[in-house]
């Protein structure tokens, strides 16, 4: 079946321009997170959608970052006015309503962002 | 607060070796899990290993086992007879308890791994 998917896969942006990141979670999965991974480091958490409710933003590094989910599926993750800083690769996983031990998350290839 | 420590930076293997990738952890709370991600250069994680705090037995799928070593907190991966496709880059996480809802998970800096032929 398919995976994860997000798009674009690389995105360039001037400074101060918008961008908008989407993520195709797999069918049926209930849980969605975004993480933003800095070169040689490990993903940080930014986000996290229950259906469509956001339940915690806590990572969002500023007010600049914005995500959503409205149907519960497709999640978008915008940064508004981006800085050079924002260079990153973005990832998004998703995980299945179980309540298992395991709870494995699966991950998208990323969105690699470029701020120039 | 919870943290995951990946003191090697860079590994080298010979083929057909193993290799041990090094993971340890801190937190307070008595029941958490360890996974262990790998991440080629096509940027995808791709889930390795998993740990649960209570388990009895070090986990196993495949080449991969889990060096658990609960009143240390480590949880080295294990891979045995090591390929080329292994050249990579390893992350040790840990599931931070948020309820039954959801599951934070925090990630190592990681450890490279390059396969020699």
């Amino acid at each position: 079946g398919a995976g994860v998917s997000q798009s674009p896969r690389y995105k360039v942006a001037k400074r101060g321009q918008d961008v908008a990141l989407r993520c195709d979670p797999i069918s049926g999965h209930v849980s969605l997170f975004w993480y933003q991974q800095a070169l040689g480091q490990g993903p940080e958490f930014l986000t996290y959608f229950q259906n469509e409710a956001q339940l915690d933003k806590s990572g969002l590094p500023s007010d600049r970052f914005f995500a959503e989910r409205p149907e519960g599926s497709v999640s978008t993750l915008k940064i508004q006015r981006t800085q050079q800083e924002d260079s990153a690769v973005y990832l998004c996983a998703s995980s299945p309503p179980t309540q298992g031990r395991l709870r494995e998350q699966y991950f998208g290839p990323g969105t690699r962002l470029t701020v120039t | 607060a919870q943290k995951i420590t990946q003191t090697q930076p860079g590994m080298f293997v010979q083929e057909k070796e193993a290799v041990t990738l090094d993971c340890t952890y801190d937190t307070s709370d008595p029941s958490y899990g360890l996974f262990w991600y790998k991440q080629p250069s096509s940027g995808e994680m791709i889930f390795l290993i998993y740990q649960g705090s209570y388990d009895q037995q070090n986990a196993t799928e495949g080449r991969y086992s889990l060096n658990f070593q609960k009143a240390r907190k480590s949880a080295n991966l294990v891979i045995s007879a090591s390929q080329l496709g292994d050249s990579a880059m390893y992350f040790c996480a840990m599931r931070e308890p948020g309820g039954a809802s959801y599951d934070k998970v925090i990630f190592g800096p990681g450890t490279s791994l390059s396969v020699i032929p």
